[in-house]
């Protein structure tokens, strides 16, 4: 099945920075989605994003397919941002696969 | 009401009860998922319903049982769990062009 990579594992940040996390999958996908798990274990949708770049507010991702990765920026972080964000993909012939995910703490 | 809601938020069951977990969704789509997800480990798909239909089991134990009566509801009724069975049961809609969209999950603990 369709493997996905996500990076870093951990980050740690003082509120204010910025960051970019990446997702590299190794199939062609018709579905990628980046999703920010909040502590309660709620899975929130940010973007739906097979190609192309998207913007919402401090969020911004961009697609890549013909090179398989995606990124998400985070800019002037908050410490309501941490939580775990995953990028899942969605193949012609696959369900949606997750990532592990990155842990991002942001400190005050 | 919008998007997926999930009941219960919480539930404590000890090994030879029986419980229900309930999904509903209100955006029209017409596939809905259970997932899994245990502690330090991806989301796994469990089963996939597309128009009521199941289409997908992943290898779930018989001990889970799905339910799918129309196509916003979905229901993952629970018989003879065991300890190891403990996670977030989070339930999923999605539609072509849309994308997933997850509830806001049942953390269940076997005792």
């Amino acid at each position: 099945g369709i493997q996905v990579e996500q990076s870093p594992p951990d980050l740690i940040l003082q509120e204010g920075a910025n960051s970019t996390l990446r997702c590299n999958f190794s199939d062609s996908v018709n579905n990628l989605q980046w999703f920010h798990q909040n502590p309660w274990g709620q899975l929130i949708n940010l973007f739906y994003i097979p190609s192309g770049t998207k913007q919402n507010g401090r969020l911004s991702a961009t697609t890549v397919a013909t090179e398989r990765y995606s990124l998400l920026y985070i800019s002037s972080s908050q410490t309501t941002d941490s939580g775990v964000y995953f990028c899942a993909v969605e193949t012609s012939g696959s369900r949606l696969t997750f990532g592990e995910g990155t842990q991002l703490t942001v400190n005050p | 009401e919008t998007g997926v809601t999930q009941t219960p938020r919480h539930l404590v069951m000890g090994m030879t009860n029986k419980k229900s977990l309930k999904c509903e969704q209100h955006l029209g789509h017409n596939a809905m998922y259970w997932y899994k997800q245990s502690a330090k480990k991806p989301l796994e798909l469990m089963f996939v319903y597309n128009f009521k239909e199941q289409t997908e089991n992943n290898s779930v134990p018989s001990r889970f049982s799905p339910e799918c009566p129309n196509s916003s509801h979905l229901f993952l009724h629970l018989h003879t769990l065991q300890p190891e069975d403990s996670a977030l049961y989070l339930c999923a809609s999605s539609q072509v062009g849309d994308g997933y969209t997850f509830g806001s999950g049942t953390r269940l603990t076997v005792v």
